[in-house]
């Protein structure tokens, strides 16, 4: 079954600490994107890319950090200069430029403690 | 700059009635339109998508969803609500490539029996 997978689902992190959220797609899409979404504020972009060791910053991408070494892979990175982490997280993946369907993942929601 | 307002945040409806959700969008040209919904602690899932031709999109689930120009607006309806139907609705604008699209706040439907 083709589809975005995101490990884990859950993830608690202490102050100070950097952790890495996983995105592996098997779609074979170019394009792959890192959302935040908070109670009442809808998604907001993080980082974007649109091609194998490219990325692009979205409109918060301040604290956090994303690779792109392989087409099913794009890692997320929350530093500890991300001083609001605590969020649910979303990753998605498209074809492309086109304006089609975008595919996301269950989520991870991360916690600090 | 593009926007998406999704007016009402929560929704309460009986089985059986039929639902409308509203969004009213800003964009300076013919916009990309999309409406996904979102299971508690799940992705996202797309319902339908407006690109152009026919103004009335049906979609997945029963759900269909009218472009007005003259209102800016995109409202989804369902004739029959069901109990499943239980979720968060988004409302999304843009251009090409999801990195241009922008999403609404969501609004939350409740299905009463």
């Amino acid at each position: 079954d083709g589809g975005i997978t995101q490990s884990p689902k859950y993830l608690f992190r202490k102050e100070g600490q950097n952790v890495t959220l996983s995105c592996e797609q098997n779609l074979n899409h170019d394009a792959m994107y890192w959302y935040r979404q908070d109670p009442g504020q809808g998604l907001r972009l993080i980082y974007y890319s649109q091609i194998v060791n490219d990325f692009q910053k979205g409109d918060i991408a301040e604290g956090y950090s994303v690779s792109r070494e392989k087409k099913e892979s794009f890692p997320l990175t929350v530093t500890s200069a991300q001083k609001n982490p605590t969020a649910f997280y979303l990753c998605a993946s498209s074809r492309g430029d086109l304006p089609t369907e975008a595919f996301f993942g269950q989520g991870t929601r991360l916690t600090v403690v | 700059a593009q926007s998406v307002t999704q007016p009402d945040i929560h929704i309460t409806v009986s089985e059986g009635a039929s639902l409308e959700l509203r969004c009213n969008y800003s964009y300076g040209a013919t916009p990309y339109l999309f409406w996904y919904v979102q299971s508690p602690g799940q992705g996202l899932q797309l319902l339908l998508k407006y690109f152009s031709g026919d103004t009335l999109v049906q979609g997945i689930k029963g759900f269909e969803a009218e472009f007005k120009r003259s209102q800016s607006s995109f409202n989804l309806r369902k004739p029959s609500v069901h109990w499943s139907d239980a979720a968060e609705y988004f409302c999304a604008v843009g251009g090409r490539g999801y990195q241009k699209v922008t999403f609404g706040t969501g609004t939350k439907l409740q299905v009463i029996p």
